[in-house]
């Protein structure tokens, strides 16, 4: 079964740092694009941030740049999202989603809860 | 940026019904939109890619078209499990966007 499980969210201090990992499973993960999603209730479905299939290309959307740091280990088969100097508006559901041959997001994790709040 | 500007916002529907959500470009994206289903505290769902295609394993009840920069997703006979909310996707360019979803409920 094609499975992306999250973990590592939580509740952080403005300033604070956090660190999100996506396992992946039931597919060559080395084989993919792979995403981070998120949302939440005021701003809806947000695009975070991609990384090529080797790791050697990342992209961020302008809110998140310099502050988060997308990295992929293929031999564990692991997604990461590093994110510093957190924020109040970063408190979101953060999904990690496969992207398909044609498609965009085939597949998504069930989310993992960030907040950050002091 | 690309706006995706979806419509309406909240539609009441019975069962049986032809449900159709629409979703507007700010440019041009050729045919390059999704659609997804969300149930709450649920992941989204794929159900539509390239504006018209089907996911696999996707009822043959929901469909998408395309008329210039405006995208259309219909489901032909609302059925109890597509009570939802039901958002559009352009990824034609970075960074991709989402519209702001469509609640179907229960009228």
């Amino acid at each position: 079964e094609v499975q992306l499980v999250e973990s590592g969210g939580g509740l952080v201090q403005p300033g604070g740092s956090l660190r999100l990992s996506c396992a992946a499973s039931g597919f060559t993960f080395s084989g993919y694009w792979m995403h981070w999603v998120r949302q939440d209730p005021g701003r809806g479905l947000v695009w975070v941030s991609r990384i090529k299939t080797d790791g050697s290309l990342t992209n961020y959307a302008d809110s998140v740049k310099g502050r988060f740091t997308i990295s992929r280990d293929n031999a564990r088969n692991t997604l990461y999202l590093q994110m510093n100097s957190l924020r109040a508006e970063d408190t979101a559901v953060y999904y990690c989603a496969r992207e398909g041959n044609g498609t965009p997001f085939g597949v998504w994790g069930q989310g993992t809860t960030v907040t950050v709040s002091s | 940026d690309i706006q995706m500007t979806q419509s309406p916002f909240t539609l009441s529907a019975s069962v049986g019904d032809r449900v159709t959500i629409t979703c507007r470009a700010s440019q041009s994206i050729s045919s390059w939109l999704a659609w997804y289903q969300q149930k709450p505290g649920k992941a989204p769902k794929l159900l539509i890619y390239k504006a018209s295609s089907l996911e696999s394993g996707v009822p043959s009840r929901f469909s998408g078209s395309v008329s210039g920069t405006e995208f259309t997703l219909t489901i032909r006979s609302l059925q109890p499990d597509d009570f939802a909310t039901f958002y559009c996707q352009q990824y034609d360019s970075y960074p991709w966007t989402f519209g702001q979803g469509t609640k179907v409920e229960v009228k």
